[in-house]
């Protein structure tokens, strides 16, 4: 089965960094995606990593490791409408069954 | 507004009735997905499109529900026989291809009583 793990809730400063991690076992991988969702909101696309590292876009960052399965998004510079939910997916290739896998989310507080 | 659009926002209905969701992708999209979400929960794949064929539904997914993108256009989302359990958020989302980011809609709020 495919399966995707992310901490429940997390709490951070305004002003401070914080990281949300996500681990991975999922078939047929085809790059993984971060998405914000406020709530009562539909999800919001933030970032894609396909190849191993790092990619920014402006306070935010996602690192993804394909042979540890592991990837995390760095929130810098919080701000308070920074509180939401973060999901993370998985692109699978065709014919696993599930196309799109998502995480639980990771509710995020941010305290002023 | 060119984004991905939801019909109805809420459904209200009582358990065995059959409902209907619309969505309509963003135009150039020829991938639309239906997930199903319930609270704190992350959204649950139920099926794909790539322009009018269907192409996978998730095995978690009952012979009550089903749907449709005729026209490779706007999809519809049909549960028969509801019940209490389906009460979720229902979304939406197209894409270009393959691995591209997904634009979600706004969502169908479903409460089953």
């Amino acid at each position: 089965g495919q399966n995707i793990d992310q901490p429940t809730e997390m709490t951070a400063t305004e002003g401070a960094i914080v990281q949300i991690n996500c681990t991975y076992q999922t078939s047929g991988f085809n790059g993984l995606f971060w998405y914000q969702q406020h709530a009562g909101e539909a999800p919001t696309f933030l970032s894609y990593n396909v190849l191993d590292g790092l990619e920014e876009k402006g306070r935010f960052s996602s690192f993804l490791s394909r042979s540890k399965g592991y990837s995390y998004l760095l929130l810098k510079e919080l701000q308070m409408k920074d509180s939401a939910s973060y999901l993370c997916a998985v692109s699978l290739s065709d014919n696993y069954g599930q196309n799109f896998v998502f995480g639980p989310g990771t509710r995020l507080s941010v305290l002023p | 507004d060119t984004g991905v659009s939801q019909d109805p926002r809420h459904k209200i209905t009582k358990r065995g009735q059959n409902v209907t969701f619309r969505c309509d992708p963003i135009s150039e999209h020829n991938r639309l997905y239906w997930y199903r979400q319930t609270l704190g929960q992350g959204p649950e794949f139920l099926t794909y499109f790539q322009n009018e064929a269907q192409l996978e539904k998730s095995r978690l997914l009952s012979d009550r529900f089903s749907a449709e993108r005729p026209k490779g256009s706007f999809s519809t989302l049909e549960i028969q026989r509801t019940e209490q359990g389906d009460s979720a958020m229902y979304l939406c989302a197209s894409s270009l291809a393959q691995g591209n980011e997904q634009f979600f809609g706004p969502g169908t709020r479903l409460t089953v009583l």
